[in-house]
């Protein structure tokens, strides 16, 4: 079964709404990630957490809020949405710690579209 | 700047044929690196890490990597491919081990049968 499940799979938002993207993860990793993936540019990350009440900035967070409540929900807030945040957004746990190499352990992605 | 390139954006070879995808990354210091795998609208799939010992690290599905401090480099190979293999290939480097996992654009490999 899928340790880390996004919602909603698929989404269509206005310019200026408020978008909440979810995350839950069963795999009771401290890390959680989230990255949108954009045509040429890869990957990129929008913002982490160490565990349950942290929030850290990636290297795009401009536009994004993220919030961690628990250890197993981590979720993107996009307060005014834009058509340049179309993507597909990925969210991810990490088993890293320690100075252990991390693996990460991917959703299936959500497409948000804004128009 | 730390970064990542994969050279290619595309790759086609038959099945049963070997295929090596390419991956260089910038910073000369601790690293470690990661092979990931997507097919097409899923989400991404551990293959391999590297981060100390045995610069030829084992993965999932016959894939292997090699780690190269000289040519700053990892690249990953299959001896025989086969037509599920074909899928978009992503390179991860992070200097830390966690949090700031920087990815390649990616390679997009298409194996014909």
């Amino acid at each position: 079964e899928a340790a880390v499940t996004q919602s909603p799979r698929n989404k269509v938002a206005v310019t200026g709404g408020k978008v909440t993207l979810s995350c839950n993860q069963t795999n009771n990793h401290n890390n959680m990630y989230w990255y949108r993936q954009d045509t040429g540019h890869g990957l990129r990350l929008i913002h982490y957490s160490y565990g349950a009440g942290s929030t850290e900035k990636g290297d795009i967070p401009d536009g994004y809020k993220a919030s961690r409540p628990s250890q197993e929900n981590f979720s993107l807030i996009l307060e005014l949405a834009t058509p340049s945040q179309t993507s597909v957004y990925f969210c991810a746990s990490g088993d890293g710690g320690q100075g252990r190499a991390e693996t990460l352990y991917f959703g299936s992605g959500t497409r948000l579209t804004v128009l | 700047t730390q970064t990542v390139s994969q050279s290619d954006a595309h790759v086609t070879v038959f099945e049963g044929d070997s295929v090596e995808l390419r991956c260089n990354y910038s910073y000369g210091g601790s690293i470690y690196l990661s092979w990931y795998i997507q097919h097409h609208g899923r989400g991404l799939q551990f293959l391999l890490k590297y981060y100390s010992g045995n610069p030829v690290v084992q993965g999932v599905n016959g894939f292997e990597a090699e780690f190269s401090k000289s040519d700053s480099s990892f690249h990953l190979r299959k001896a025989s491919v086969h037509w599920s293999d074909s899928a978009v290939y992503f390179c991860a480097v992070s200097y830390t081990g966690y949090q700031n996992f920087y990815f390649g654009k990616g390679t997009s490999l298409t194996v014909i049968p």
